[in-house]
């Protein structure tokens, strides 16, 4: 069973910069996370999807992050401009959803802001 | 926010002892405790789980134990070994929530051979 496919798997740009990220889930997972990790703190959600509608969004910071999941699958993650404090591990998940609670992660995306 | 919150220590343990990584956690109303192993360069991989209506859970070489009376969970590793090296995270699930999953701090665990 192929995993959570995160591109790209680094990225490097200028303060107010723009950039965006993609996941393409696990086949069939309707629950979809997008997490933030800044080096050395656990995972922090970003927004979760169930299916192509937002589930929780509370800790995403709308003023610069957006994110989108049109059909249901694939979803994107876009930072708009970017701050230096944007520099962290960007982390995709993916999960069946309201049966199975187990969420698998992709191997992410090392942001950094310079 | 009521979030899972874990001390972020490093734990150096002899390899073939066993490893006790603690967490604790201030909402109740979670429905599933998970424990992730991430090792450098990778994301989060799940370990084990348990139910908020289990005190214990036993795995391969693993053993969580959930304490509601203190809110407390722990990841027991038997006969650690050098590929148990990595930062062990605790979360917890809210199905109410939309199976929302909040992560702690993490615990770096290194085996010493």
């Amino acid at each position: 069973e192929a995993g959570v496919a995160q591109s790209p798997r680094y990225k490097i740009i200028e303060k107010r910069q723009s950039v965006a990220f993609w996941c393409n889930p696990i086949s069939g997972h309707a629950t979809l996370y997008w997490y933030q990790q800044i080096l050395g703190q656990g995972p922090k959600l970003l927004i979760q999807f169930q299916n192509n509608g937002v589930v929780d969004d509370s800790q995403l910071p709308k003023d610069r992050f957006s994110a989108e999941r049109l059909k249901g699958v694939d979803s994107t993650l876009k930072i708009q401009p970017a701050k230096l404090e944007d520099s962290a591990v960007y982390l995709c998940a993916s999960s069946l959803g309201w049966v199975n609670t187990e969420a698998f992660f992709g191997q992410g995306t090392r942001l950094t802001v310079v | 926010g009521e979030s899972v919150g874990l001390h972020l220590p490093t734990l150096s343990v002899q390899e073939g002892d066993n490893s006790i990584i603690n967490c604790a956690y201030s909402n109740s109303a979670s429905d599933y405790f998970i424990w992730y192993k991430q090792e450098s360069g990778k994301g989060p991989q799940f370990i084990i789980d348990i139910r908020s209506n289990m005190d214990k859970r036993q795995g391969q070489r693993v053993t969580v134990l959930l304490n509601k009376t203190v809110k407390h969970l722990s990841l027991q590793i038997a006969a650690t070994q050098p590929g148990d090296s990595a930062v062990y995270f605790c979360a917890e699930n809210m199905k109410a929530a939309g199976n929302k999953l909040t992560f702690g701090g993490g615990t770096r665990v290194l085996v010493k051979p």
